[in-house]
């Protein structure tokens, strides 16, 4: 079943602003993951965050996680045209071995030059 | 230096044909998986194979049948290919590091299957 649910569904932002998705889940995670797939490409990790983390930072990535709220939260700052692109969040179900990922529907980004 | 890479990029076929989607990586992981992307972008796990094991099978048909000659390759092969089955097949490797730890995951580039 579906594990996560970005929003918003579609984003569209000037570039040099900061663009903001969220992500929220329904089940105990043992990490969350942010991807980023550009038109027609495989996903690229970006960003990996445990359930233990609140915060973590990739230069201009900022990833917040809130279990209790099962919800996460990726920022970009100073976005880019090159940034267009749909963006994933992905869970990891605890439980050990390996896992596949749960993925949400995504937000396609689109900046504007 | 492709670390993930899938053959072919695109596959159009008829219904009722089988066919095969092979998948290699260099990166020295020891679990590779099998994603479906449909229409809407919908991404859902397959399979995944550690050491030649089946860990995980999703309520996939059992018309598709993934096959692991070695560590470095997981290669998905579909019987019976059905209108639904059109989609974007991705394959992924990670490296295992524990039993509650699960890595980032690097994905090939894709494979568009167009069934008619």
């Amino acid at each position: 079943s579906q594990q996560g649910e970005e929003d918003p569904q579609a984003l569209s932002i000037q570039e040099g602003e900061n663009a903001t998705m969220n992500c929220s889940y329904k089940t105990s995670i043992n990490n969350l993951q942010w991807y980023r797939q550009n038109s027609g490409r495989g996903l690229v990790h970006l960003i990996l965050i445990r359930s233990n983390e609140r915060e973590k930072h990739s230069g201009r990535l900022r990833v917040t996680l809130d279990t209790s709220k099962k919800s996460s939260s990726l920022l970009i700052t100073a976005s880019r045209a090159a940034d267009t692109a749909s963006y994933f969040c992905a869970t990891s179900r605890s439980g050990g071995g390996a896992d596949g990922l749960t993925f949400g529907k995504g937000t396609h980004l689109i900046i504007q030059p | 230096d492709t670390a993930v890479s899938q053959t072919p990029k695109y596959l159009v076929t008829q219904m009722g044909n089988d066919k095969s989607i092979k998948c290699e990586q260099n990166l020295g992981h020891d679990t590779m998986y099998w994603y479906k992307q449909d229409s809407k972008k919908f991404l859902k796990i397959m399979f995944s194979y550690n050491n030649k094991e089946l860990i995980i099978n999703e309520t996939v048909p059992n018309r598709f049948s993934p096959k692991s000659p070695d560590k470095a390759h997981l290669n998905l092969h579909i019987n019976s290919l059905e209108l639904g089955d059109s989609a974007v097949y991705f394959c992924a490797s990670s490296r295992l590091s524990g039993r509650m730890t699960s890595y980032e995951q690097y994905f090939g580039p894709g494979t568009r299957l167009t069934v008619t």
